[in-house]
């Protein structure tokens, strides 16, 4: 079946410092891949996506690349803020008529100012 | 206007009541999703719909039963309420396009007693 592995967490990070989550998936044909985010007590947005081979999402300053012969959809930014504290969820959506979405555990970033 | 909205947003009850969670989409979405959220932060597919029918049940308890009484809407029952069923239920829609991409509410936070 599907799965989303992503890095153990929690992560602390300095404002403006450098950020990588990792995240690789298994999966039979061509997923679709995201990231979603989760503000403290609130629900699940959707952060960037890619349908494809060398896709890049990008939405607030971070990006992510569909690499297939990885395997992998790491999410960087470039300058954390406190704001970007939250929980990130890697995802993929298997493309069948039910397209359900498969997530990895979540992982929680903190950002000191 | 909510896209995807849910009622309650918290529910608090007693073990072995009974309780039902209201979701409405107003995107024009053919498919619907309920999804369980832990306590770790993990989250799972439970069922899915596709104007009214049902495509996915996750092996989920038969204490859940979805009701879909028109695509706009998926409601989540819930009979006999156990300590473990207390979590964050998520309702999603999916905009059957190229990503495939869920529109999440908000969440309903039960808590059973």
């Amino acid at each position: 079946g599907n799965s989303v592995t992503q890095m153990e967490g929690p992560v602390t990070l300095s404002e403006e410092a450098f950020l990588t989550i990792n995240c690789t998936y298994t999966a039979t044909g061509y997923p679709s891949l995201f990231w979603y985010v989760q503000y403290p007590g609130e629900g699940l947005q959707l952060l960037l996506k890619a349908t494809k081979a060398d896709d890049k999402g990008s939405n607030k300053g971070f990006e992510a690349t569909y690499r297939k012969e990885t395997t992998s959809f790491h999410l960087e930014k470039g300058s954390v803020q406190v704001s970007d504290s939250a929980v990130y969820f890697c995802a993929l959506s298997d493309r069948t008529a039910a397209s359900k979405l498969t997530f990895g555990k979540g992982i929680t970033l903190s950002v000191r100012p | 206007d909510t896209a995807v909205s849910q009622t309650p947003k918290y529910l608090v009850t007693q073990m072995g009541n009974d309780k039902s969670i209201k979701c409405e989409q107003n995107l024009g979405h053919d498919t619907m999703y309920w999804y369980k959220q832990d306590s770790k932060k993990f989250l799972k597919i439970m069922f899915s719909y596709n104007n009214k029918e049902l495509i996915i049940n996750e092996t989920v308890p038969n204490r859940f039963s979805p009701k879909s009484p028109d695509k706009a809407h998926l409601n989540l029952h819930i009979n006999s309420l156990e300590l473990g069923d207390s979590a964050v239920y998520f309702c999603a829609s999916n905009d059957g396009g190229a990503y495939n991409e869920q529109f999440f509410g908000p969440g309903t936070r039960l808590t059973v007693l």
